[in-house]
């Protein structure tokens, strides 16, 4: 059975960073392209950021362009969220999806319980 | 604001039919871009409902269906249960925007 399991989150002042974490078990981590997607009351869901399965390719949402890294360690099945120059409007609970494709046509077939970024002064 | 519009809420009575609509533009829905569903229960991660249109994954049961016509998709619930009551959203591609994209989320309540 997937399991997905975020950590890293907390509250966090305008400006600093932090590092996301999401711990894969039950799967193939190296078989998969791997994403995060956060949360918040206000937006709903937004894809944040993509990486292939074996982490040469990146993509992110313009929103988070520039300022967000992705990146992964295959040997110990993590994924990362590395996260700078933070602004209130990142404030969110930020899950690490699982998506069995790539392209197009990607969907989320398994889901961490999600790790809360608060972004406040 | 979302790229794809869902209705805020839809209601009905156990047992009655209930659809929820995603509506989307010429670079996402109605450029071909495949749509998925993924039901979110309170106080938990979404789950996958529906994928490519309106297939299920092992697991869900039949009484979930989705739809396309033109740049709009659509998810319908037969033989409503209580138990389906939560919060419903549509995800596709945006080539424009060249990122995944969400509906901004559907509650159905069960009256």
């Amino acid at each position: 059975q997937v399991q997905l399991v975020e950590s890293g989150g907390g509250v966090v002042q305008p400006g600093r960073s932090l590092r996301l974490s999401c711990a894969a078990s039950g799967i193939t981590f190296s078989r998969y392209g791997m994403h995060w997607v956060r949360q918040t009351p206000g937006k709903g869901l937004e894809w944040v950021a993509l990486i292939s399965y074996d982490g040469t390719d990146q993509y992110y949402a313009n929103s988070v362009k520039g300022r967000f890294t992705i990146s992964r360690d295959n040997s110990k099945n993590t994924l990362y969220l590395h996260m700078n120059s933070l602004r209130a409007e990142d404030t969110a609970l930020y899950y690490c999806a699982k998506a069995p494709g790539g392209g197009t046509r990607v969907f989320f077939d398994a889901w961490g319980q999600g790790t809360l970024v608060t972004v406040s002064s | 604001q979302s790229v794809l519009t869902q209705p805020p809420s839809v209601s009905g009575a156990p047992g009655q039919r209930v659809t929820i609509s995603c509506t989307g533009n010429s670079s996402n829905i109605g450029a071909d871009s495949v749509v998925h569903w993924y039901q979110q229960l309170p106080g938990t991660a979404p789950k996958l409902l529906i994928y490519g249109y309106n297939n299920r994954p092992s697991g869900v049961p039949d009484r979930f269906s989705g739809s396309k016509s033109g740049t709009s998709a659509s998810l319908a619930i037969t033989g409503l249960l209580a138990e389906d009551e939560a919060d419903y959203y549509c995800q596709s591609y945006d080539s424009s925007l060249r990122a995944y994209v969400f509906g901004g989320g559907t509650k159905v309540t069960v009256l």
